[in-house]
């Protein structure tokens, strides 16, 4: 298996512009899981799936943020509008169940 | 709030010596315990999970477990400067996914 694949690796877009980062988890995972990482706050979870339903988005930082999960191998993550502010790497990860987790490459977002 | 507490480091030890890589966490219901390492730019790897009280042994990797003391352990034998990343550390409780610390940064000096 390839991995989880996300796409891009590298966004760079100007505030106020809607940006959308893609994931395609492991097959067989039945979980999958949209994290971002900065220096400040270190690894966060955003929102889980499971089965392709949205399981958890407790911690997805507000309403500009939103995430689907039309299938069981495509995700998205979206952002409308970016902010600075968000600026981050975002990895997607899957899982069989909740805790052995493997990570996607990650995309480096940059929102000037 | 579950919380996975790390030293952030960095830690220096010489290429050769043990590495030793501590992590606390707060709820005494956790049930099984990661360690990912990260490499700079790159993406978490899981190298180690551990999920009864005592050691696991996997090559140069040890990860000891004292849920006791809500303590879990890396180290990492004959370390090398391929060594040289950061390692998270990762607890799972059975009703939310993993919690991470925020990591220790390690530098394997030649």
């Amino acid at each position: 298996d390839a991995g989880v694949i996300q796409s891009p690796r590298h966004e760079v877009t100007e505030m106020g512009q809607e940006v959308t980062l893609r994931c395609k988890p492991i097959s067989g995972h039945d979980y999958l899981f949209w994290y971002r990482q900065t220096m400040m706050r270190g690894l966060e979870l955003l929102i889980y799936f499971n089965n392709n339903v949205p399981i958890d988005d407790s911690g997805m930082p507000e309403d500009r943020f939103s995430a689907k999960m039309p299938n069981a191998s495509f995700s998205t993550l979206k952002i409308q509008p970016s902010e600075p502010r968000d600026s981050a790497v975002y990895f997607c990860a899957s899982s069989y169940s909740r805790d052995t987790q493997y990570f996607g490459p990650g995309t480096r977002l940059t929102v000037l | 709030q579950k919380e996975v507490e790390q030293n952030s480091g960095p830690l220096s030890v010489p290429e050769g010596a043990i590495a030793s890589l501590n992590c606390t966490y707060s709820d005494r219901g956790s049930q099984s315990f990661f360690w990912y390492r990260q490499y700079s730019g790159k993406s978490p790897e899981l190298i180690m999970f551990i999920y009864s009280n005592g050691d696991k042994e996997d090559g140069r990797f040890t990860a000891q477990l004292n849920k006791a003391s809500q303590y879990v352990s890396l180290l990492i034998r004959d370390s090398q400067p391929s060594d040289s990343a950061t390692y998270l550390c990762a607890v799972f409780s059975g009703n939310t996914p993993l919690v991470f610390g925020k990591g220790t940064r390690l530098s394997v000096i030649a």
